[in-house]
């Protein structure tokens, strides 16, 4: 069973604000992560797919970065903006789980205007 | 819009009926998986159907089963449901065979409310 972290649990910014939160996820057996948002009413949205250690995936004013070694990625918004309020998921998938994936608790994100 | 259609958007029922909720993937996707979110759990994976055979099985429990459909779409079957069942249903389907690296694209889900 993976065991899949994320921090913080929520988040408040103002709009215009840059954040970030981080997934953490066990390092052996790992193959790929996985990045949703998920906002309210709505189906989770794929945001990005990363694999290779220092990896660094880029969604207009989204980024996110991977480092499999010690086993964590973080999420980054640049300039905040009311619509960017969502739950942030991470998913980590490999090994035996295969396409299985194992979805953290998610950062809930609340962007005020 | 992600492309995967699910029916019922709703559902209420009672103790010990049995419902069934239908997925139908994204044109050209083999793959479809169930996912369950409930209120004191996260997003947790049932299973995995490809082209039409299991292929792999999360936490689900006896009394659920599914099953993918020549025309790729596919049924989860819930029974002798719980008050615990009550509970988020998606379905999301992929390209191929479910590779670690390969996206999920998420439906708009069931919401289940068992009374």
């Amino acid at each position: 069973i993976l065991n899949v972290e994320q921090s913080p649990q929520s988040l408040h910014v103002q709009e215009g604000d840059s954040t970030n939160f981080t997934c953490s996820f066990p390092s052996s057996n790992f193959y790929a992560l996985h990045w949703y948002r998920w906002e309210t009413a709505k189906s989770p949205e794929a945001l990005f797919v990363m694999t290779l250690n220092g990896d660094e995936k880029k969604k207009g004013r989204i980024s996110a970065t991977l480092n499999t070694k010690e086993g964590y990625s973080y999420l980054y918004i640049k300039g905040s903006q009311p619509e960017d309020s969502a739950t942030y998921l991470c998913a980590p998938s490999g090994g035996t789980s295969y396409g299985k994936l194992t979805f953290g608790q998610g950062t809930i994100l609340t962007v005020h205007p | 819009d992600s492309g995967v259609t699910q029916t019922p958007k709703h559902l209420i029922t009672a103790t010990g009926q049995r419902v069934t909720l239908r997925c139908s993937p994204r044109s050209g996707d083999l793959s479809v998986y169930w996912y369950q979110q409930s209120l004191d759990q996260g997003l947790q994976f049932l299973i995995h159907y490809y082209n039409g055979e299991e292929r792999a099985k999360g936490n689900i429990l006896e009394r659920f089963s599914a099953q993918q459909f020549p025309d790729l779409h596919s049924e989860l079957n819930l029974s002798s449901l719980e008050l615990g069942d009550s509970a988020l249903y998606f379905c999301a389907s992929s390209v191929n065979s479910g590779g670690a690296s390969e996206t999920q694209y998420f439906g708009p889900g069931t919401r289940l409310l068992v009374l």
